[in-house]
Order: structure tokens, then C-alpha cells, then sequence
């Protein structure tokens, strides 16, 4: 099984500015993921990370409030940009090594003032 | 809309006991599902899953049962124990990559 590390682990943040999370593998694997928890709801997943070129983005997320990087077959990072108090939440980055087993990094928890 | 279900927001169920925790799904194209648990501060971790060729699939003391007529499936518990305490989320696979989510259980195993 693949163990993912996330950075930050959890960050405080002023309305306006923007955090880039990063998520590192520890093997090499085919599709990487990002989701949002908020709280009491599920796992939404905001876009697949696609290694070399731009993520897909699932309805309601767009590039340029999360922006993703990929730049090859164990790192991925999420922005989240101009952070409203809204955008406060756990965001999880996720593998998935070619079987049906999908991977979670321990998230970022995420608080916007 | 949501695709994915699980109704009981919480459970509690004495250590020693049978934990049932139950999942709907609407999409009838779902092939594959899986159950995931997740403690405080963590991210979630891979439980057992179930293909939609199967009715049953058994990993110790977790089974999983799916019944595709009624579009529902459960994990068994047994026998709980206290560090089975978590939120547990079971999930579906539409199409050949995106896994949907419910909104989870959070299962109380009383000592």
C-alpha cells in the first residue's frame, strides 16, 4: 500500500491570501486525487491530478481558486487561493496505485479568519 | 444529489456485539464499493471492498454484503471492539476512476 505525507498538516490563514498544500508518495503511482471534508458532510472530491498536464476538475471547482500541480508520479499540489472563511476545511490528498485500492494522506486542516 | 447514502449519522453498539452499518446507492452502473474508516486527525484507510459480480465479501471480522436489487450494502462488524470507534464511509466507483463518498457513520463501541 502506498503511505502519502501531507504539508501543511494544518494552517490558520487570513481572508485574501492563498496555501499551497503538498502531498508526496512513496512509490509511484497512476491517478492522484484531491478531495474537501467539511464539516459533517463527505468526501468531495475536488480534481484529478494528471501528471504532466491540467487536472480535471469536478462541477463547482475551477482552476483558478485550486490550482494543481503534477509534476511527476509521486508529488501533487493543491492552492487554494484568495481563502474566504468558507474555503475553511480538511483537504485530503489521495492515490491510487492501479488497483481499486485508493490511498488518503492524513489532510490538511485548513482555517480561514 | 446525492448518489452515495448512509442514513445513520451515528451508531453506538456494546464491545462484543454485532456493528451493522448500512449504505444506499441510487446509480445502478456502481461496480465496485469500498468502506473506509477514519479516526480523528487522520485520513481514511481502506477497510474491505466489494465488486458488483459478488454478494459477499468477508476480511475477519468485517463482511460485506451488497444487494444490487434494493442498490444497498452493509458492513458487519463482529465482534465490535472500542478501536473499531470511528467514522466509517463507504464509497462507489463510477465509471473507471472517481470514487463517490456518503457522508459517514460514526460508529461509538461502548466498553
Amino acid at each position: 500500500s502506498a503511505v502519502i505525507s501531507q504539508k501543511p498538516s494544518r494552517d490558520i490563514c487570513q481572508r485574501g491570501t492563498s496555501l499551497t498544500i503538498q502531498c508526496q508518495v512513496d512509490s509511484q503511482v497512476t491517478m492522484m486525487f484531491w478531495y474537501r471534508q467539511q464539516p459533517g458532510q463527505s468526501l468531495t472530491l475536488i480534481a484529478t491530478a494528471n501528471q504532466g498536464s491540467e487536472a480535471t476538475y469536478e462541477s463547482g471547482f475551477v482552476i483558478d481558486k485550486f490550482p494543481i500541480s503534477r509534476p511527476n508520479l509521486t508529488f501533487s499540489t493543491l492552492t487554494v487561493s484568495n481563502m474566504s472563511p468558507e474555503d475553511s476545511s480538511i483537504y485530503l490528498c489521495s492515490a491510487r496505485d492501479g488497483k481499486n485500492e485508493q490511498f488518503f494522506g492524513p489532510g490538511t486542516r485548513l482555517t480561514v479568519l | 444529489d446525492q448518489q452515495v447514502k448512509q442514513n445513520s449519522p451515528s451508531l453506538s453498539v456494546q464491545e462484543g456485539r454485532i456493528s451493522i452499518l448500512n449504505c444506499d446507492y441510487t446509480n445502478s452502473m456502481f461496480d465496485y464499493f469500498l468502506w473506509y474508516k477514519k479516526y480523528p486527525a487522520e485520513g481514511p484507510t481502506f477497510l474491505i471492498s466489494i465488486s458488483s459480480i459478488k454478494d459477499k465479501n468477508e476480511d475477519g471480522r468485517f463482511t460485506v454484503f451488497l444487494n444490487k436489487s434494493a442498490k444497498h450494502l452493509s458492513l458487519h462488524i463482529v465482534p465490535s471492539q472500542p478501536g473499531d470507534s470511528a467514522v466509517y464511509f463507504c464509497a462507489a466507483r463510477s465509471g473507471t476512476y472517481k470514487y463517490i463518498f456518503g457522508t459517514g457513520t460514526r460508529l461509538k463501541v461502548l466498553a
